[in-house]
């Protein structure tokens, strides 16, 4: 049973579009909720939110967290070519056999220009 | 580039051989992080270390053997693997474990003849 789910999975959009990715989860012990960008190889760090209602944002990509529903989204506005990626939604949670991330599927998002 | 790097970036290896990967950072981070990435899918955590001591991910083969000789080191050593173990191999770090966003390396593409 998937712990964190993302919506929705792939994602076409003109350049200049704004896009919102969702994010749900149910897990105990949650600890903090983190967006990842994948490209070819890393996964690159975005956000990480802990506190509800608190928007983290970073130019034209921002994210909020909702503790009460368990979800969050990541908006990215003005959209760019560049802007093509997966988009990774992880939650670290304590317990279970390690302290890792637990990571949704990912949305792929794909920027025409 | 990341600051996490590993080394080989990829690898080609028959089920009979031994290889290792490694890892390195010089952040000053105490965990230390091995995850499996399958194509099109998202990461799996395999194994973390905290201040050098290892917690185990009971759901990883034996043929995986994780190792960690000091605070900025991590490999992994595989021995006879199987062609369904073929997937890009991810090291990560973090200041600690929970609380604290992972920095990802670009990973170790190996694939098993």
């Amino acid at each position: 049973e998937d712990k964190v789910v993302q919506s929705p999975l792939s994602l076409v959009v003109h350049e200049g579009d704004t896009v919102t990715l969702n994010c749900s989860y149910e897990v105990t012990n949650f600890r903090s909720l983190l967006w990842y960008k994948q490209e070819k190889k890393a996964p690159t760090f975005l956000f990480m939110l802990t506190s509800s209602g608190i928007e983290k944002k970073s130019g034209r990509l921002s994210s909020i967290l909702d503790k009460k529903e368990l979800f969050s989204i990541l908006n990215i506005t003005a959209t760019q070519t560049g802007d093509s990626a997966i988009y990774l939604c992880a939650v670290d949670f304590s317990g279970g056999g390690a302290d890792g991330l637990t990571f949704g599927k990912g949305t792929h998002l794909i920027i025409q220009p | 580039d990341t600051e996490v790097t590993q080394t080989p970036k990829h690898l080609v290896m028959g089920m009979t051989n031994k290889k290792s990967l490694k890892c390195e950072q010089h952040m000053g981070h105490r965990a230390m992080y091995w995850y499996k990435q399958k194509a099109k899918k998202p990461p799996e955590l395999m194994f973390v270390y905290s201040y050098e001591k290892l917690s185990i991910n009971e759901s990883v083969p034996s043929r995986f053997s994780p190792e960690c000789p000091n605070s900025s080191l991590l490999n992994l050593h595989l021995h006879a693997l199987q062609p369904e173990d073929s997937a890009l191999y991810l090291c990560a770090s973090s200041q600690m474990t929970g609380y604290q966003p992972q920095h990802f390396g670009d990973g170790t593409r190996l694939s098993i003849l």
